[in-house]
């Protein structure tokens, strides 16, 4: 069974542009949640999706956002990149409680 | 507030000399408690769940046990392959809202 992808695996960018990245979970799994991680806060968590709602959502400001397709893959977007939002993005897939993790995007703001 | 914290933040052993990592939680409503690996420039990988106070779970030399206020990851002989972040969190929430909280992690090297 393949496990969760995701999409790009690395991504520079520079202050104030937008970026969108992409999730797709593990065949079957209808939840996929998002988080952050940086050496100095550890893994954060973002939001959560299951069938296409936002079941869950962390303590980020409005500037990220997420949503998941019918076919259970999502999106998160980030606007307006501030040089903090510099971390390895990861999402992960679950079909009742484990979560299983995909191999992050990588995201550098310059 | 629902916090993890793990310790030590590091570790290192020699190989062969089994250790525990430590994970302490203080939250409201736990429905689970995972560890993971978690490798450099990778995803953490899933390792155990644990639901209740007095289970334990193994795979091949790591062992993980839960009590109602830690858990703690038992590596008996490691090897250097065993060289990785570990991370606890616990799964917080109800009603299908759930969300995972996660430790710093303790980064361990077993040296050859």
């Amino acid at each position: 069974k393949a496990g969760v992808t995701q999409t790009p695996r690395y991504l520079i960018k520079t202050r104030g542009q937008q970026v969108t990245l992409s999730c797709s979970p593990i065949s079957g799994h209808r939840s996929v949640s998002w988080y952050q991680q940086t050496p100095g806060q550890g893994l954060q968590f973002l939001f959560e999706y299951f069938s296409e709602t936002q079941r869950n959502k962390g303590n980020f400001p409005g500037r990220f956002s997420g949503r998941q397709f019918s076919n259970s893959r999502s999106e998160m977007n980030v606007s307006t990149l501030e040089l903090g939002d510099s971390a390895l993005y990861l999402c992960a897939s679950s079909l009742v409680y484990e979560q299983f993790f995909g191999p992050g995007t990588r995201l550098t703001v310059l | 507030e629902d916090q993890v914290t793990q310790s030590p933040e590091a570790l290192r052993l020699q190989e062969g000399e089994s250790s525990s990592l430590n994970c302490s939680y203080t939250v409201s409503g736990l429905r689970g408690l995972f560890w993971y690996r978690q490798d450099p420039g990778k995803g953490p990988e899933f390792l155990f769940t644990l639901y209740s106070a007095g289970e334990e779970k193994e795979k091949e030399r790591l062992k993980a046990t839960l009590t109602k206020k830690e858990s703690f990851l038992h590596i008996t002989a490691p090897k250097p392959e065993d060289s990785a972040t570990y991370l606890c969190a616990v799964q917080v929430g109800q009603g299908g809202s759930e969300k995972l909280v996660f430790g710093k992690g303790t980064k361990l090297t077993v040296n050859p």
